[in-house]
């Protein structure tokens, strides 16, 4: 399974775009790269998952270089309703046995 | 979306009982499942993975005998802890993976906070 690493927290204003990186230099060839929002006291939720290139939808952005050795999840002008844990999974659901390990996140908080 | 259903969202209980904690998938079949712990500002520990018809996969350090598993339709996986105690306590939360093989991720549910006095 891929390690992957973020920053522990990120501070930021409303109505700025943040950008949290994650890293995960051994992320393997079947791997997909996929970002969860989760609120205190609630299961995480589904941002947006992506392979390669950038991916966009309704919420965010997904930045991934061609080396996949990393990615960015870029939020557009954040609201206090932002202000979340963030987490980057690496992992392929196609493979039995395979799952999801869950690192830190990234504790993002939105200041008015 | 597809949704993942979690029963009950909160239950204390005396120590020393059991209680069961059910996950469902509600409009996609599940062919695995998986379980998770969370104790406050630390990230979800991963506690075992459920796959349909099949003994459940326990993490190290999981009690297979404490945290019961099962998994017996393609929508429907409970967690029981059985004899639970205090430092049970904590937040749980399922996860189902479609076997829709276009749906390459994830499906949560709404979590379970469980406080044994």
């Amino acid at each position: 399974l891929a390690k992957t690493t973020q920053p522990i927290s990120m501070d930021s204003y409303e109505g700025q775009e943040v950008n949290i990186t994650c890293s995960h230099n051994n992320i393997a060839t079947n791997d997909y790269i996929t970002w969860y929002q989760q609120f205190p006291s609630q299961g995480p939720r589904f941002i947006i998952q992506g392979y390669k290139t950038k991916v966009t939808n309704e919420v965010a952005s997904l930045f991934i270089p061609a080396d996949r050795k990393s990615s960015t999840l870029s939020l557009p002008r954040v609201s206090l309703s932002d202000t979340a844990v963030y987490y980057c999974l690496v992992g392929a659901l196609d493979n039995y046995g395979q799952n999801f390990v869950f690192g830190p996140g990234t504790r993002l908080s939105v200041l008015p | 979306g597809a949704v993942v259903s979690q029963h009950p969202s909160w239950v204390i209980c005396k120590s020393g009982t059991s209680v069961k904690i059910e996950c469902r998938s509600l409009d996609f079949q599940a062919t695995t499942m998986f379980w998770y712990r969370q104790f406050p500002k630390q990230s979800l520990m991963l506690m075992a993975t459920s796959n349909e018809g099949s003994k459940a996969t326990y993490e190290q350090g999981v009690e297979k005998d404490k945290f019961l598993i099962n998994h017996a339709s393609l929508t429907l996986s409970t967690l029981t802890v059985t004899s639970a105690h205090p430092e049970d306590s904590s937040f749980y939360i399922c996860s189902a993976k479609s076997s829709d093989r276009v749906r390459e991720k994830l499906f949560f549910g709404s979590g379970t906070q469980l406080s044994v006095l």
